[in-house]
């Protein structure tokens, strides 16, 4: 079965410091992959999307950059973190190719900056 | 792009009673509509979908309806429980570029008073 992990669960950074989130999902081949963003007690903003290695789409102007170094990677980069870029980061998968799929959510990464 | 409306934003019912969460949708060629469950702190995570060739879809106290002529689809919870306190975030496809996004609806937050 499929299966998607996130890391780190929790994170405190300072503003102004460099940011690395990393996603990777097991069991599939060639997924789609996302990234989210929810602030406290809102809904789910997408931030980036990628239906292949080296290939990232951006839905917001943002502090945020993603990559996607192998199938099933997907990283989210900030080289100066912001107060405003504070949140509960989610990483998300669906099946490449399939139309009408859910999307299946990693357990999150909740950044603080200070 | 698809547009998805959700009502109410917060929901009281007492344990026991019936809950409904009603979501509309602006692109007629939708045809995929999933409904996610997010407790607190915790990932969204899917409950129940449905797919415009049916008009509902059941799985024991949940299930869900869509209008495909009125652009609209609805979770129902029966004989809610304590447990069912959460987030429910309904959702409808956006196909750009390969990629299947999901455009969320803003959320209802349902709380079961016991």
């Amino acid at each position: 079965s499929q299966t998607i992990h996130q890391w780190p669960a929790t994170l405190v950074q300072p503003v102004g410091s460099p940011l690395s989130l990393e996603c990777t999902v097991e069991g599939t081949s060639n997924p789609n992959l996302y990234w989210y963003r929810q602030a406290a007690g809102r809904g789910l903003q997408l931030l980036f999307y990628s239906v292949g290695i080296g290939q990232i789409s951006s839905e917001v102007p943002q502090n945020l950059s993603a990559s996607r170094p192998q199938d099933r990677q997907f990283i989210l980069s900030s080289k100066k973190l912001l107060l405003s870029d504070s949140g509960f980061y989610l990483c998300a998968w669906s099946v490449q190719g399939w139309r009408n799929q859910p999307q299946h959510f990693g357990d999150g990464t909740r950044l603080s900056i200070l | 792009g698809e547009n998805v409306e959700q009502h109410p934003s917060t929901l009281s019912v007492q344990e026991g009673d019936s809950a409904v969460i009603k979501c509309t949708y602006s692109d007629s060629a939708s045809n995929y509509f999933p409904w996610y469950k997010q407790e607190l702190g915790k990932r969204p995570q899917l409950i129940i979908d449905i797919r415009s060739n049916v008009g509902e879809k059941k799985d024991q106290r949940i299930a869900v309806t869509l209008n495909k002529t009125a652009k609209h689809f609805s979770l129902h919870i029966t004989e809610t429980q304590p447990e069912d306190s959460a987030v429910y975030f309904c959702a409808a496809p956006s196909n750009i570029q390969g990629a299947q996004k999901l455009v969320f609806g803003q959320g209802t937050r349902l709380t079961i008073n016991p």
